[in-house]
């Protein structure tokens, strides 16, 4: 089956460091590939996604490439703030139709950005 | 973007009683909503989907007659743990969609069973 792995936090950054934050794919298809973020008490947020290879999702500085070749969806940042502070959790949804097919989630990274 | 609201936030329960938990999309009609667990440091499993108007669809491994949830409008699910046991304490989290919208998450309720 679908399953998504990303790396294991707590990730602990000072203010405007660069985040990298892995996350590898195994799907039988085609997936869509999505970050969400979950601020303190709050639920979950879509970040940013793609939906084919090689398609760059961003939002709020964030970036991820679909790499196809390597399976993988990497988080990125040039320069984190304290408020991004949160969990990014990786996800993946087989075919286009995502809004009718439920998500498959990495375990989530907690990053602790330090003033 | 779109707004779930998921209720109640924390709820703590004795042993053998029942827990229902509410999901409500308060902006949009949401023709399917799913409902998730979360155990400490692992990842949110998928428990079941539902369709308005129809029966859930219960994923392997979980159990359709202690987790009861019923989709009656396009605008409310829920969620009831029945006889709960400690072993069922997780945090539970919605999300809903709309045709072929992505998907919004409510807050999620944290369960603890005593």
């Amino acid at each position: 089956g679908d399953s998504v792995t990303q790396m294991e936090g707590p990730v602990t950054l000072s203010e405007e460091a660069f985040l990298t934050i892995n996350c590898t794919y195994t799907a039988t298809g085609y997936p869509s590939l999505f970050w969400y973020v979950q601020y303190p008490g709050e639920g979950l947020q879509l970040l940013l996604k793609a939906t084919k290879a090689d398609d760059k999702g961003s939002n709020k500085g964030f970036e991820a490439t679909y790499r196809k070749e390597t399976t993988s969806f990497h988080l990125e940042k040039g320069s984190v703030q304290v408020s991004d502070s949160a969990v990014y959790f990786c996800a993946l949804s087989e075919g286009a139709d995502t809004g009718r097919r439920a998500l498959t989630f990495g375990s989530g990274t907690r990053l602790q950005v330090q003033p | 973007g779109a707004v779930v609201s998921q209720h109640p936030s924390r709820v703590i329960c004795k042993s053998g009683t029942s827990v229902k938990i509410e999901c409500r999309s308060l902006d949009f009609q949401a023709t399917t909503m799913f409902w998730y667990r979360q155990f400490p440091k692992q990842s949110l499993m998928l428990m079941a989907t539902s369709n308005e108007g129809s029966k859930a669809t219960y994923e392997q491994g979980v159990e359709k007659d202690k987790f009861l949830i019923n989709h009656a409008s396009l605008t409310l699910s829920t969620l009831t743990v029945t006889s709960a046991h400690p072993e069922d304490s997780s945090f539970y989290i919605c999300s809903a969609t709309f045709m072929n919208t992505e998907a919004f998450f409510g807050q999620g309720t944290r369960l603890t069973v005593v």
